[in-house]
């Protein structure tokens, strides 16, 4: 079993639908991040954080240290929205552990 | 400029050939990595450095070494490159506060 694991793997929606992403983990953290890969290959970071929650933008990202699970939301997608969204949580030794991502379709 | 610029961009290689992936970064962060991303798996690293004095190893090091000339450049390179090494390859920094920034990547095909 992996240790972050994220559901769905993939997700099909139409624009303007409220989109959730989950992260799930089974390692002790000091953080997690939520990431975006876009088409292209460029990952851009969008949050880091270490408990409740964060908001930038159309974008939440939510967070349950007791449940060992987060949660990204977006807010009236938009076809721009379509990437992969990646979550890795950093553990004990510094690193960061990775999920194999959600790979994301908003069809306008 | 980007924060983080890898070159090249992409290349294409034959098995047993050495190549090196570069990596500068002007974020002025101490801490650089290499990962390696291959479709439907999450990125592996492969080496970090905390320091210009400072590498390690990470998950998947065998047949890849580095060079931290500066604090802002990180090379990777493959000795003896293989098929299985084609891959999309990320350079990395990060701040004290845990932040990240990425490079665009370099996809490598080895054949």
């Amino acid at each position: 079993k992996n240790e972050v694991e994220q559901s769905p793997q993939n997700l099909t929606a139409q624009e303007g639908e409220f989109i959730t992403i989950n992260c799930s983990y089974s390692v002790g953290i000091s953080a997690l991040h939520w990431l975006q890969q876009h088409p292209g290959g460029g990952i851009v970071s969008l949050f880091m954080l270490s408990s409740g929650k964060k908001k930038h933008g159309r974008l939440i990202a939510t967070i349950n240290i007791q449940e060992k699970h987060s949660s990204l939301h977006i807010t009236a997608s938009h076809p721009r929205d379509s990437a992969v969204y990646i979550c890795a949580v950093k553990g004990s030794n510094y690193q960061l552990i990775w999920g194999a991502g959600t790979k994301l379709i908003i069809k306008p | 400029d980007a924060d983080v610029t890898q070159t090249p961009r992409n290349r294409i290689t034959k098995t047993g050939k050495r190549i090196m992936l570069e990596c500068s970064q002007t974020k002025g962060h101490d801490r650089m990595y290499w990962y390696r991303q291959d479709p439907g798996l999450g990125l592996r690293l492969i080496y970090y450095s905390f320091d210009v004095k400072d590498i390690n190893k990470g998950e998947i090091s065998d047949g890849y070494s580095v060079s931290r000339q500066a604090q802002a450049k990180f090379s990777l390179s493959l000795e003896s490159a293989i098929p299985n090494q084609t891959a999309l390859y990320f350079c990395a920094t990060s701040d004290l506060g845990g932040g990240y920034t990425f490079g665009s990547g370099t996809r490598l095909t080895v054949v």
